[in-house]
């Protein structure tokens, strides 16, 4: 079993200012863990993967997230906001087995960018 | 550039009606995937396919079902819509195997139905 929990749905920060959305993970496996973004009107993209290599994992767009196991986080972090990340971002964990996947998204964080 | 297209991105339906979702991916990829998108509830896996003819449920099948007879083609359909089947439904797909594998998404279809 497996499940993800990302503690807010909502984060409002400061353009220059550094993003921080949390996501929280539970798995029977060691797992996969992703960060997708979605703007406006669009499908997901893929932000960032963890796959049991590295624990710090950098993504796209300056974004960067780390594998913690002691406290089953994959916290997604950016040290400066642009206008351009005002998206909604998932976090996703998949268990890491052959065969055809079943990943499972958290419900999303909404973040919001002030000029 | 690797692509997954839906072709229709805004319908709107009448309840009762029966609505076709169309889905194509570029990439020979082997799985595919019907989610359905809601504000709060994030993205739920309706039916998904590894293989041509091949289905499997996801988390809420009912009202729901899908063909897949070519691998690059995979479709939804609503046998007779209603209203709480208004919503985003998000095509995906992914190579097979590792369970690390990225999912490709399109860019969704939004549907209405009255």
């Amino acid at each position: 079993a497996q499940s993800v929990t990302q503690l807010d749905s909502h984060v409002s920060v400061s353009e220059g200012t550094p993003v921080l959305l949390r996501c929280n993970y539970s798995s029977s496996y060691s797992p996969s863990l992703f960060w997708y973004v979605q703007h406006p009107n669009k499908g997901l993209q893929l932000l960032l993967k963890y796959t049991s290599a590295a624990t710090l994992v950098k993504g796209i767009n300056g974004f960067e997230a780390e594998f913690k196991k002691s406290e089953t986080s994959f916290h997604l972090t950016k040290p400066s906001a642009h206008m351009s990340d005002a998206a909604e971002y998932f976090c996703v964990v998949s268990p890491n087995s052959g065969g055809y996947q079943k990943v499972t998204f958290g419900i999303g964080t909404k973040l919001q960018v002030i000029p | 550039d690797v692509k997954v297209t839906q072709s229709s991105r805004y319908l709107v339906k009448r309840t009762g009606e029966k609505v076709f979702l169309e889905c194509v991916q570029d990439m020979d990829h082997e799985n595919m995937f019907w989610y359905r998108q809601d504000p709060g509830l994030g993205l739920r896996l309706i039916y998904f396919s590894y293989d041509v003819k091949m289905k499997e449920k996801g988390d809420i099948p009912e009202g729901y079902s899908v063909s897949r007879e070519k691998k690059e083609r995979f479709s939804l359909i609503l046998e007779s819509a209603s209203t709480n089947q208004t919503s985003m439904y998000l095509c995906a797909s992914s190579r097979m195997g590792g369970g690390t594998g990225e999912l490709f998404f399109g860019e969704g279809s939004r549907l209405t139905v009255l």
